[in-house]
């Protein structure tokens, strides 16, 4: 049974700290996205990745945050400094393109807390 | 742009009753249309999707919906709920264009109980 990993599962850190999520998405999918869900603001996409190359990340602030995918079987998030407003459960997202759209399998998610 | 409106935060409904969650949807151009559940402490699960052909579209759990284009509405239903159906549930459009970004709404929370 195929899934999305995300490590870690849990992150307490305080605020000016460097935080890498990590997301190993299913074997042979070659799109990768990356959420963010809060109470306020519900599931917001923050960027969008195909065959490893960004497509959109006009969800992310740029500031302080960034999206990369080393390689086809690891794609990271890093919030660098982090801030109290980024507490958040951080999901990761892979899919493959079907005959007209993909379709997206969801990790567990990464539960952020910024002291 | 395209978005997604559930009506209902929260649906509470007694074990098995069925149940509607409703999903309406905007967008200028063709979509495509998803329900996801998300059990607590847990990531999103895809439950069914609209691509194209049947309207009425079935998926996991006993659940189905039905796509109706004239009221822009995907709305959720099943005859007969358990305990183990409560969780929160969205409904998500993707627009028919190059991208395949999902648009999610605020979720609805369904809480069955005995």
């Amino acid at each position: 049974d195929a899934r999305v990993t995300q490590t870690p599962r849990h992150k307490v850190t305080e605020m000016g700290q460097e935080v890498t999520m990590r997301c190993q998405p299913i074997l042979g999918h070659n799109t990768v996205f990356w959420y963010r869900q809060t109470m306020m603001q519900g599931l917001e996409l923050l960027a969008y990745f195909r065959n490893r190359a960004p497509l959109d990340d006009s969800g992310m602030p740029k500031d302080r945050f960034s999206a990369e995918m080393p390689d086809a079987t690891l794609a990271t998030l890093k919030i660098q400094p982090s801030e109290p407003r980024d507490s958040a459960v951080y999901f990761c997202a892979s899919g493959v393109r079907g005959v007209v759209t993909d379709t997206q399998y969801f990790g567990p998610g990464t539960r952020l807390t910024v002291l | 742009a395209q978005s997604v409106t559930q009506l209902d935060s929260q649906v509470p409904v007694f074990e098995e009753a069925p149940v509607e969650l409703r999903c309406n949807y905007s967008s200028s151009v063709s979509v495509y249309l998803f329900w996801y559940v998300q059990y607590p402490n847990q990531g999103l699960q895809l439950l069914l999707k609209y691509l194209s052909g049947s309207t009425l579209v079935k998926g996991i759990n006993g659940f189905e919906a039905e796509f109706n284009k004239s009221q822009t509405s995907f709305h959720l239903r099943k005859p007969s709920v358990h305990i183990s159906d409560t969780a929160e549930y969205f409904c998500a459009v993707s627009e028919n264009s190059g991208y395949s970004t999902l648009t999610f709404g605020k979720g609805t929370m369904l809480l069955v109980s005995p």
